[in-house]
């Protein structure tokens, strides 16, 4: 499996923007940059995922580098809300038979401070 | 978006009975589900997939005779732990994935919240 490198964990304060970096420098050609996120006690979240060109929802973006070797989740402004542990996974395109299962890292633990 | 529900979101049980967790899409189809375990401070890891009508696969390490999984349909699955003991005690999340929109064209996973077991 394609994996990825992520800090353990990261700080940031209310109201301000946070990037949170993910490396994936074996990512093939046909795999999809997930991010997922966990709030405590809760199952995981979808929040946005992307190929090749940069991507905005609601919730996020996600920045993705023109090699692809790595990739940025932004969180415009930090709410308490926003404290969880966020996942970059990659999943191939090509989701058939186990290829396309998520398999979660250890994620960055993401504090935000009032 | 999509939700996936779970129930029981908590049991308590006795060593040696078994507890059965059900998973539902409440509002799109599941081509395929998965169920994972995490234990406390530690990542989410894959126990088995399923797809409707088929027998699931388990992941390695995972007894297939102790964690029973049953796909009964599109919008649902359910996981039986048998004679659960108190290792089994664990955080039990299922996830469904399919085309939650008129407007998606690439499946997306989404998960339920949780079940937490004790096992005492």
């Amino acid at each position: 499996d394609a994996k990825t490198t992520q800090p353990n964990s990261m700080e940031s304060n209310e109201e301000e923007p946070v990037h949170l970096p993910c490396n994936h420098s074996t990512i093939s050609g046909t795999d999809y940059i997930h991010w997922y996120r966990q709030l405590p006690s809760q199952g995981p979240e979808y929040v946005i995922h992307g190929l090749t060109s940069n991507v905005n929802n609601r919730m996020a973006s996600l920045a993705i580098a023109e090699d692809r070797k790595s990739s940025t989740l932004i969180l415009h402004r930090a709410t308490l809300r926003d404290a969880a542990v966020y996942y970059c996974i990659l999943r191939d395109v090509y989701y058939g038979g186990s290829q396309g299962n998520l398999i979660f890292g250890k994620g960055t633990k993401l504090s935000v401070k009032p | 978006g999509a939700v996936v529900s779970q129930h029981p979101s908590w049991v308590i049980c006795k060593s040696g009975t078994s507890v059965k967790i059900e998973c539902r899409s409440l509002d799109f189809q599941a081509t395929t589900m998965f169920w994972y375990r995490q234990f406390p401070k530690q990542s989410l890891m894959l126990m088995a997939t399923s797809n409707e009508g088929s027998k699931a696969t388990y992941e390695q390490g995972v007894e297939k005779d102790k964690f029973l999984i049953n796909h009964a349909s599109l919008t649902l699955s359910t996981l039986t732990v048998t004679s659960a003991h108190p290792e089994d005690s664990s955080f039990y999340i299922c996830s469904a994935r399919g085309l939650a929109g008129p407007t998606e064209y690439q499946e997306t996973q989404y998960f339920g919240p949780g079940t937490r077991l004790l096992v005492l």
